[in-house]
């Protein structure tokens, strides 16, 4: 069942803007994850955040959670043309299985 | 090191004809998974193999659909028969582990039309 829901559904923004993109999700959680997906190279695997960690960093990358508001937030600075794809949140299970649910994305255009 | 393949990266067929999807996951990794991703819309599992053992199949729409993974490592999803509905991308993935803290990684994904 549907657990992880992205925020805004599409967002445009100029080269060298930051994109900030949201995930709420609805039952408690073990670990979030970030995925990107482009036409050229699929579904790609961005950060892991842990229930335990408020937040991570990976080069331009800066991942959030909030486990009282169960919310993440996935924001990219200095945005660049090739970060124009789809971002997917994932998130475990309603119940804590073994399996990750992903959202429906958010569609990040950044124009030149 | 070489990623998840997928073949064939694209297949139309007409409804009603059987249709089989192949992956071959990263060396050594154990759990393997087989989604579904339909246009503006984020993957919904399918099917989890631990080794040869599916795990998890719930999803797995199980009239039409079979999956197999021989041997534990490469894996076949097929449709048989196919319905104008199934036109979505088939993506597999792997990981070393099943639990949410693996990161997975994912194949090109087959793109299958049903006319």
């Amino acid at each position: 069942s549907q657990q992880g829901e992205e925020d805004p559904q599409a967002l445009s923004i100029q080269e060298g803007e930051n994109a900030t993109m949201n995930c709420s999700y609805k039952t408690s959680i073990n670990n979030l994850q970030w995925y990107r997906q482009n036409s050229g190279r699929g579904l790609v695997h961005l950060i892991l955040i842990r229930s335990n960690e408020r937040e991570k960093h990976s080069g331009r990358l800066r991942v959030t959670l909030d486990t009282s508001k169960k919310s993440s937030s996935l924001l990219i600075t200095a945005s660049r043309a090739a970060d124009t794809a789809s971002y997917f949140c994932a998130t475990d299970a309603e119940g804590g299985s073994e399996k990750l649910v992903f959202g429906k994305g958010t569609k990040l255009t950044v124009n030149p | 090191e070489a990623g998840v393949v997928q073949s064939p990266r694209y297949k139309i067929i007409e409804k009603k004809q059987p249709v089989a999807f192949w992956c071959n996951p990263i060396s050594g990794h154990n759990t393997l998974y087989w989604y579904l991703q339909n246009l503006g819309q984020g993957p919904e599992l399918l099917i989890r193999y631990e080794n040869e053992e599916a795990v998890d199949d719930s999803q797995l729409p199980k009239d039409r659909f079979s999956a197999e993974r021989l041997k534990g490592v490469d894996s076949t999803l097929k449709i048989q028969p196919a319905e104008l509905g199934d036109s979505a991308v088939y993506l597999c993935a792997s990981s070393l582990g099943a639990a949410s803290d693996y990161e997975q990684y994912f194949g090109p994904g087959t793109r299958l039309t049903v006319t």
